[in-house]
C-alpha cells in the first residue's frame, strides 16, 4: 500500500515562512491534500489538488508537488497556525500522512 | 453551511459491533455527487480512512477494515451510519465523518464532523 512520511515536528520562528513535507514514491503524480488539526478539534481542509485554498484558508497557506515530495508553506506564520498538519492522498483508498506537529516560536 | 454531526454509543465491549451515526444539516445528502465518509483518530495518533457511501448506497471500504465495516445511508433522514463489529481495544478512537470531494483520479474531505470518542472497554 501507498505510504506517505512527514516530519514529526517542524519549528518556525513568528513571522518566518514554514515549510512541511510530505514525502512519498512519485508523489508528483498524485493529487496532495492538507488539513490542520488543532488540539481537541476536527481537521480543517486547509490545501486541495496540491495548491488550491478552500475559501476563508487566508493566502498565507500554499501548496506544492513535484517529484517524491509535496510540501506546505504557511508564510508570516502565527501563533495560531501552531497545530498538526497531515496530507493526504488517494491510492485507491485514502491514505493519510503521519502528520506534523508545527510550534510557532 | 454544511454541518455534520456524529453520534452514537461511547462506550463498546469488546467483540461487539460498533454503531455511529452522522446527521448531515445545512445541505442534502443526495444533491452535488459527494461521498459521504468514515475516518478515525486513535488516541495521540495520525487518521485512518475507514470507508465511504454515496446517497445511491454505493459504497467503498479500506481493505484492511473491509471484512468488519458497514456503511448505509438513511436519505430519508439526511444522514449516513457505520457499523464496525468484532471490535477490540486497537478501535479505540475518536471516529469522525466527513463529506467527500473528487475528481476522476482523487478525493479530499471536507467539511468534517466534531468527532466521537469511541472506547472499546469491557
Amino acid at each position: 500500500s501507498y505510504e506517505l512520511t512527514q516530519p514529526l515536528s517542524v519549528s518556525v520562528a513568528l513571522g518566518q515562512t514554514a515549510r512541511i513535507t510530505c514525502g512519498g514514491n512519485n508523489i508528483g503524480s498524485k493529487n496532495v491534500h492538507w488539513y490542520q488539526q488543532k488540539p481537541g478539534q476536527a481537521p480543517v481542509l486547509v490545501i486541495y489538488r496540491d495548491s488550491n485554498r478552500p475559501s476563508g484558508i487566508p493566502e498565507r497557506f500554499s501548496g506544492s508537488n513535484s517529484g517524491n515530495t509535496a510540501t506546505l508553506t504557511i508564510s508570516r506564520a502565527q501563533a495560531g497556525d501552531e497545530a498538526d498538519y497531515y496530507c493526504q492522498v488517494w491510492d485507491s483508498q485514502g491514505v493519510f500522512g503521519g502528520g506534523t506537529k508545527l510550534t510557532v516560536l | 453551511q454544511l454541518q455534520l454531526q456524529e453520534s452514537g454509543s461511547g462506550l463498546v465491549k469488546p467483540s461487539q459491533t460498533l454503531s455511529l451515526t452522522c446527521a448531515v444539516s445545512g445541505g442534502s445528502i443526495s444533491s452535488g455527487g459527494y461521498s459521504w465518509s468514515w475516518i478515525r483518530q486513535p488516541p495521540g495518533k495520525g487518521l485512518e480512512w475507514i470507508g465511504y457511501i454515496y446517497h445511491s448506497g454505493s459504497t467503498y471500504y479500506n481493505p484492511s477494515l473491509k471484512s468488519r465495516v458497514t456503511i448505509s445511508v438513511d436519505r430519508s433522514k439526511n444522514q449516513f451510519s457505520l457499523k464496525l463489529s468484532s471490535v477490540t481495544a486497537a478501535d479505540t478512537a475518536v471516529y469522525y465523518c466527513a463529506r467527500g470531494d473528487r475528481t476522476v483520479t482523487t478525493y479530499w474531505f471536507d467539511p468534517w464532523g466534531q468527532g466521537t470518542l469511541v472506547t472499546v472497554s469491557s
